[in-house]
This record gives C-alpha cells, structure tokens and sequence, in this order.
C-alpha cells in the first residue's frame, strides 16, 4: 500500500537549533514528495517539493528536505529554528493509481519552538 | 493578486441534509483540488478539477462531488451528510494540472448535527 508516516506527533526544539521533521514514503514508481505547513489562523501552505533532481530541496522560510531514495525519507530540515516556525508540518506523497493521482498525506508533527 | 477564496467560511447542517461549497482560485489558475482535515483522519485528498473535469480522486465515496466552472471556479457537494463529515474542507488552487497544491484558501468548516 502506498502511504507516508510521520513517526513524531511532537518535535520540540530550542529557538536557535537545527530542526529536523521526520517523513518516511512508500509509493510504487518515483516519488513525488512534498511538504506543507499549518499555522494557526493562517491555513495550509505549501514548503518545498521534490519530483527529481538534486537530493537536497529548498524551499520557503528557509526550509530544506533531504530526500534519501535508499532509506525512503525525505526529512523537512532547518539550520536555525525560529519561534515562529511553532506549526504543523505535514508531508505528502502523489501516489500514482490506474493512471490517476492521488495525494497521501501524513498525519502531522506539531513543532514547538522554544524561546 | 486576490488568493483563494471559499465561501461559506462556516457552515452547520444536520444528518441526512446536503450541502454545496464553493471554491474561487486564485486568476489564472486552472486546476482546483479539495482536501477534508479532521482530528482523527487528518488531511485527506478529495479530487482535483483542471478544466472542468475531474482528473485525480481520493478515496471518498460517492456522496462527494464536484464540479468546476468554464471560469474555473469549483463546487463541491456532500450529500447526505453523516456526522463524520464534520470537517475544515479546504481547497487550492494550481496554474496547470497534476502540480502540487501550493496556494490553499482558507476552508470552509462545515459542523453537522
């Protein structure tokens, strides 16, 4: 079955330090990867994508996204946590079924940003 | 440019009745995607419309439709409605087919009683 998971309902991080957000991926064919953010009052916004290419991903906010083919992850990274990045990271696979899309999500790690 | 709207914002139906919401995308933008969020099954992918016709579904049963307008804006329909179907539904929007949503609207949240 294809599917994503988020092994971490929490991650919490001193304002300052590198993040890491964690995303495992199963999916038949090349993956399409993505990561979104949730923050509060705010809606649902689009961070980075992976389709091909370079393994390392960059995206909005100074956000990052390694993609590791052999260990199927593709981890959400930041160098330097921000208070403000306190939100919902969610990741996403396109699975591809009879010829048609369909976009599997994870079930979210709420990051806590400490001051 | 204006983003994506929605409208209602909030809604409350009861079991059994129907309800139709409506997504706007931003100018430009030919393909309009739904998603349901719920506390216990997250975000989940509804279908996608580029078009004016649907090219992408999740695993939703047939109570939920869709549909998009020659201007592109898109409708989605619940019939029916169970109590599960309490849920932000929300929308996006992309400039071409089969690219990953990047602009969401803020969602409609629909509470049925």
């Amino acid at each position: 079955a294809q599917s994503v998971a988020q092994p971490e309902d929490q991650v919490n991080v001193a304002e300052g330090n590198p993040l890491t957000v964690k995303c495992t991926y199963s999916v038949s064919g090349n993956p399409y990867l993505f990561w979104y953010v949730q923050y509060p009052n705010r809606g649902l916004q689009f961070l980075l994508k992976y389709i091909t290419g370079d393994n390392l991903v960059k995206g909005s906010y100074g956000f990052e996204a390694e993609f590791n083919k052999s260990q199927t992850s593709f981890h959400l990274k930041k160098p330097s946590a921000l208070v403000s990045d306190s939100a919902l990271y969610f990741c996403a696979v396109r699975a591809t079924t009879s010829g048609t899309y369909k976009y599997i999500f994870g079930t979210g790690t709420r990051l806590k940003v400490l001051a | 440019k204006a983003g994506v709207t929605q409208t209602p914002r909030y809604l409350i139906k009861t079991r059994g009745q129907q309800v139709t919401l409506s997504c706007s995308p931003i100018s430009g933008h030919r393909s309009v995607s739904w998603y349901q969020q719920t506390p216990g099954q997250g975000l989940q992918f509804l279908f996608e419309y580029f078009s004016e016709t649907q090219r992408n579904k999740g695993n939703f049963p047939g109570r939920f439709s869709g549909r998009q307008f020659s201007n592109s804006r898109s409708e989605m329909n619940v019939s029916t409605l169970e109590l599960g179907d309490s849920a932000l539904y929300l929308c996006a929007s992309s400039p071409a087919m089969d690219r990953p949503a990047q602009y969401f609207g803020p969602g409609t949240r629909l509470l049925v009683l």
